[in-house]
């Protein structure tokens, strides 16, 4: 258990459907961050939010829309997703950016399947 | 572009033997270095880190890995394996004063033969 827990952890939908996955952390950090895992790819930054404030979008297609509610939650809004897009997607959160010195705790992460 | 390279994607070892996992970065500035861990099925977990002081820095598990700022390395090492490191390892690097964008390698999976 890292503290950050992510919901669903498997997710199938189908292109045309909308659906959201859930992170939540109770560290009392202030960024959060989506991270794609892929097979054979480096793990890539998605999206950063910094004290609720999203600070890096990572050139991700716009089907794809974070939500940062609080600094203890953030969402990933998909719609009309495409196959491709089917991996596992890493939630993180670090006690906050500007170049101190932090590490990330990953969530367990959400298996989607895009069909 | 900022970059983190891991060379071996694949290892197979047997247990006892002695592994090295490479890991060089691309970028001239100050660095915190991470290696990251995953086991079958679990989420990413901190293997050690090193933000600064003594290049060599040991972490769980008997893992240990040292900053070489001169080669842009910081391998991972471990005198003896088990079955139970068969995992997929990943180096990190975060840009000091570029914000805390934690960059990953491509991993490498480590398979362990009993």
């Amino acid at each position: 258990e890292t503290g950050v827990t992510q919901t669903p952890r498997h997710l199938v939908m189908g292109m045309t459907n909308k659906k959201s996955l859930k992170c939540e952390q109770h560290l009392g950090h202030n960024a959060m961050y989506w991270y794609k895992q892929s097979a054979k790819k480096p793990l890539e930054l998605m999206f950063v939010y910094n004290f609720k404030e999203q600070t890096e979008n990572n050139s991700v297609p716009s089907r794809f829309s974070p939500e940062c509610p609080n600094s203890s939650h953030l969402f990933l809004h998909l719609h009309t997703l495409q196959p491709e897009d089917s991996a596992l997607y890493l939630c993180a959160s670090s006690p906050g950016t500007g170049g101190s010195n932090t590490e990330a705790f990953f969530g367990q992460g959400t298996r989607l399947t895009v069909v | 572009a900022q970059s983190v390279s891991q060379h071996n994607h694949h290892v197979i070892l047997s247990e006892a033997a002695s592994l090295e996992l490479g890991c060089n970065y691309s970028y001239g500035g100050t660095v915190n270095l991470f290696w990251y861990v995953q086991y079958p099925g679990q989420h990413l977990q901190l293997l050690l880190k090193y933000f600064s002081g003594d290049p060599l820095v040991k972490g769980i598990k008997g893992f240990e890995a040292e900053f070489i700022k001169s080669k842009f390395s910081f391998n991972l090492r471990k005198p003896s394996v088990q079955w139970s490191d068969t995992a997929e390892y990943f180096c990190a690097v975060t840009l000091m004063n570029r914000d805390d964008k934690i960059i990953f390698g491509k991993g490498t999976r480590l398979h362990i033969l009993p």
